[in-house]
């Protein structure tokens, strides 16, 4: 079974905090992705990433910032956390390759409180 | 801007029910719509999927209906059951999987 671990369930930080959410994935995948989900919202990408190294923007990148280091490790930093930002943080990975059905894979989450 | 636009946001339905989630779109060149299923304290996780050449899709209880013309799409849910309660997520991509649209999502509880 493919496995996406996020490794924070829950955060609670101060406003201007330096916050650091790490996603790691055990298949193998090219792609990763961070969303964040709200209430009536739905889920919107912040990120994403298509291989190591590489990042490229989603809808809502403004106050968030993203690693790649490795291919299994997507870290998501919030370099000054602001209350606007408290929200569940969805990690996910998919295969780009062809043939493939594109289904996204999620974590179970980060719940962000900033203070 | 929503480029996906889901209803209802919450729904009720009877043990044995039927459950209908409806998503419309803008943006005729969406070539690939999934639906997400997602229980609480869990990561959403892909329900069922269609692309635009068909009209239906089913898996066991749950179907797609897709309308091309009308720019719609929507998850029916028969025989409804209490574990069946989850929110749903509509979602649609262009030539890849890359940047799925999400809708708002749907919360449904089914009462035995």
């Amino acid at each position: 079974d493919v496995k996406v671990t996020q490794s924070s369930r829950y955060l609670v930080k101060r406003t201007g905090e330096k916050v650091f959410l790490e996603c790691v994935q055990d298949m193998d995948h090219e792609n990763m992705f961070w969303y964040r989900q709200d209430p009536g919202l739905g889920l919107r990408l912040i990120y994403f990433s298509y291989d190591v190294k590489m990042k490229e923007k989603g809808d809502i990148p403004e106050g968030y910032s993203v690693s790649r280091e490795k291919k299994e490790r997507f870290s998501l930093i919030l370099e000054s956390a602001s209350t606007n930002q408290t929200s569940m943080y969805l990690c996910a990975s998919n295969s780009g390759g062809s043939g493939t059905t594109g289904e996204l894979f999620f974590g179970e989450g980060s719940r962000l409180t900033v203070l | 801007q929503q480029q996906v636009k889901q209803s209802p946001q919450s729904l009720i339905v009877q043990k044995g029910g039927i459950s209908i989630i409806n998503c419309a779109y803008e943006n005729t060149a969406f070539d690939y719509f999934p639906w997400y299923q997602q229980f609480p304290g869990k990561g959403p996780a892909l329900l069922i999927a269609i692309r635009p050449d068909v009209s239906e899709k089913k898996e066991g209880r749950f179907t797609i209906s897709f309308n091309k013309s009308a720019k719609q799409f929507s998850l029916h849910i028969m025989d409804s059951q209490p574990g069946d309660s989850a929110t749903y997520f509509c979602a649609a991509t262009i030539g890849g999987y890359n940047k799925l649209i999400f809708g708002a999502g749907t919360r449904l509880a089914v009462h035995p």
